[in-house]
């Protein structure tokens, strides 16, 4: 099983409908991340989890919504998103919050029609 | 000004060419410094950490440069498959990691 999987690799939804993206990690690690990538762009930083804590929150909209219920498990769910929210969404997992390497999982690339 | 800059190219260069990517920072505070690639619409890796004393990993070179605060990472006798968007990453304000846009590099034969 490879370090960090995501689903589904490609997602293509309306403004009104309700999406979860999942992720999974399998090297034992505390801590998760969500990231957006747009084009262009640099990696924005969504949220982060620690032990499966919410510590940090980078002002974004209340449309998307994560949940960790364990460790090696996160989800960003998605509602009534806007066509500017159609990105390359990466989740990511490091050892703990020190200012170790991370590991990225393949994306999610979403359309929003 | 950013907190992480790079020159996002394209770099265009010839199989076998040497090329240097720049990144500066803006947290003088910064303790860790990364460089990473990442392939069309595939994820990032982490290509090597960048330590102090500057550390060497085959033909990739990694320099930090504290006083100007910058780091480099340097290429020898490029490969076709080298062709790639490196990104400069570097610990934040928050201690977040703070990603850099990336630098396209395109190795022509």
């Amino acid at each position: 099983e490879t370090g960090v999987t995501q689903t589904p690799r490609h997602l293509v939804m309306g403004m009104t409908n309700k999406k979860s993206l999942k992720c999974e990690q399998h090297l034992g690690h505390n801590a998760m991340y969500w990231y957006k990538q747009s084009a262009k762009k640099p990696l924005e930083l969504m949220f982060v989890y620690n032990f499966k804590e919410q510590t940090e929150n980078n002002s974004v909209p209340s449309r998307f919504s994560p949940e960790c219920p364990n460790s090696s498990h996160l989800f960003l769910h998605l509602h009534t998103l806007q066509p500017e929210d159609s990105a390359l969404y990466l989740c990511a997992s490091s050892q703990d919050l020190r200012m170790d390497e991370q590991f990225f999982g393949p994306g999610t690339r979403l359309t929003v029609l | 000004r950013k907190e992480v800059e790079q020159d996002p190219g394209p770099f265009n260069v010839p199989e076998g060419a040497t090329v240097a990517f720049n990144c500066t920072y803006s947290n003088s505070a910064s303790q860790s410094f990364f460089w990473y690639r990442q392939d069309c619409r595939k994820e990032p890796k982490l290509l090597m950490s960048v330590y102090s004393s500057g550390n060497e990993d085959g033909r990739f070179t990694a320099q930090l440069n504290r006083a100007s605060q910058y780091i480099s990472l340097l290429i020898r006798d490029s490969k076709l498959s080298d062709s790639a968007t490196y990104l400069c990453v570097v610990d934040g304000n928050t201690g977040k990691l703070i990603f850099g846009q990336g630098t396209t590099l395109q190795v022509k034969p």
